[in-house]
C-alpha cells in the first residue's frame, strides 16, 4: 500500500519569502510519480509539478520546485518568491504504476501574510 | 475546451434521498476519475474509468454508489439512500497520459450536505 505524510497542517510565510512544504512517501514500487496540487477555497485541485521516480534532476516549473530526496524519500515543494495568491491547501500524491489513481496526503493550509 | 465540468456545484438533500452528479470531463482524455474529499482531509479515491469501462473501484464505493460513463464521454455518479457520513466533496478528474506525469486536470467539485 502506498502512503503520503504532510506532517504540517499549517504554515505561515511572510510574502516575497520563500516556503518549503514537507511531505515523505512510502511505497514498495520502484516506479511511481509525485505530484503537488494546490486548493484554494473554490475547491478546484490546480496541478503544479510532478516528479518521476527515475528522473534524475528534480523539477521546477516557474516559482515552484521539487527536493527530490529517493533515499530519504521524501518530495518537498519549494515555492519562491511568495504571493498572496498562494494562499491555498496545498497537497502532495503518489502514483504508482502499478495503480491508477493517486493517493493524497492530508494536506498543509499556506498562508501568505503580507 | 475549459476544463473539468461537474454540477451541480453544491447540493443539500435530506437523509435517504438518492443524488446524481455529473462530470464532463476534457474532451480528448479518455481516462476519468472520481475522488471524495472530506473536511481537512487529501481527496480518496472512488473509482475510474478508461473510456467506457469502469476498471476499478474502491471498498468505500459502497453498495450504495453507481457511477457511470455511457458512450465514454460524461460521468455521472449516484448515491442512493444518502446518509450524513456521504456529506463531502465530490471530485472528478481526468487525464490522457497514462503515468499522469502531466497532471491529472480536475474539476471544481461537488460539495454534498446531506441533513
Amino acid at each position: 500500500a502506498q502512503k503520503i505524510t504532510q506532517t504540517q497542517p499549517g504554515m505561515f510565510v511572510q510574502e516575497k519569502e520563500a516556503v518549503t512544504l514537507d511531505c515523505t512517501y512510502d511505497t514498495s514500487d520502484p516506479s511511481y510519480g509525485l505530484f503537488w496540487y494546490k486548493q484554494p477555497s473554490s475547491g478546484e485541485m490546480i496541478f503544479l509539478i510532478y516528479q518521476g521516480s527515475y528522473d534524475q534532476q528534480n523539477a521546477t516549473e516557474g516559482r515552484y520546485s521539487l527536493n527530490f530526496q529517493k533515499a530519504r524519500k521524501s518530495a518537498n515543494l519549494v515555492i519562491s518568491a511568495s504571493q498572496l495568491g498562494d494562499s491555498a491547501m496545498y497537497f502532495c500524491a503518489m502514483r504508482v504504476k502499478a495503480a491508477r489513481q493517486l493517493t493524497f496526503g492530508s494536506g498543509t493550509q499556506l498562508t501568505v501574510l503580507p | 475546451d475549459t476544463g473539468v465540468s461537474q454540477d451541480p456545484r453544491h447540493k443539500i438533500t435530506k437523509r435517504g434521498q438518492n443524488v446524481t452528479f455529473r462530470c464532463d470531463p476534457i474532451s480528448e482524455h479518455n481516462r476519468l476519475y472520481w475522488y471524495r474529499q472530506t473536511l481537512g482531509q487529501g481527496p480518496e479515491f472512488l473509482t475510474y474509468f478508461q473510456n467506457e469501462a469502469q476498471l476499478e473501484k474502491s471498498r468505500l464505493l459502497s453498495d450504495r454508489f453507481s457511477a457511470e460513463r455511457p458512450k465514454g464521454s460524461f460521468s455521472t455518479l449516484e448515491i442512493q439512500r444518502t446518509e450524513q457520513g456521504d456529506s463531502a466533496m465530490y471530485l472528478c478528474a481526468s487525464s490522457l497520459d497514462p503515468t499522469g506525469a502531466y497532471g491529472y486536470t480536475f474539476g471544481s467539485g461537488t460539495r454534498l450536505t446531506v441533513v
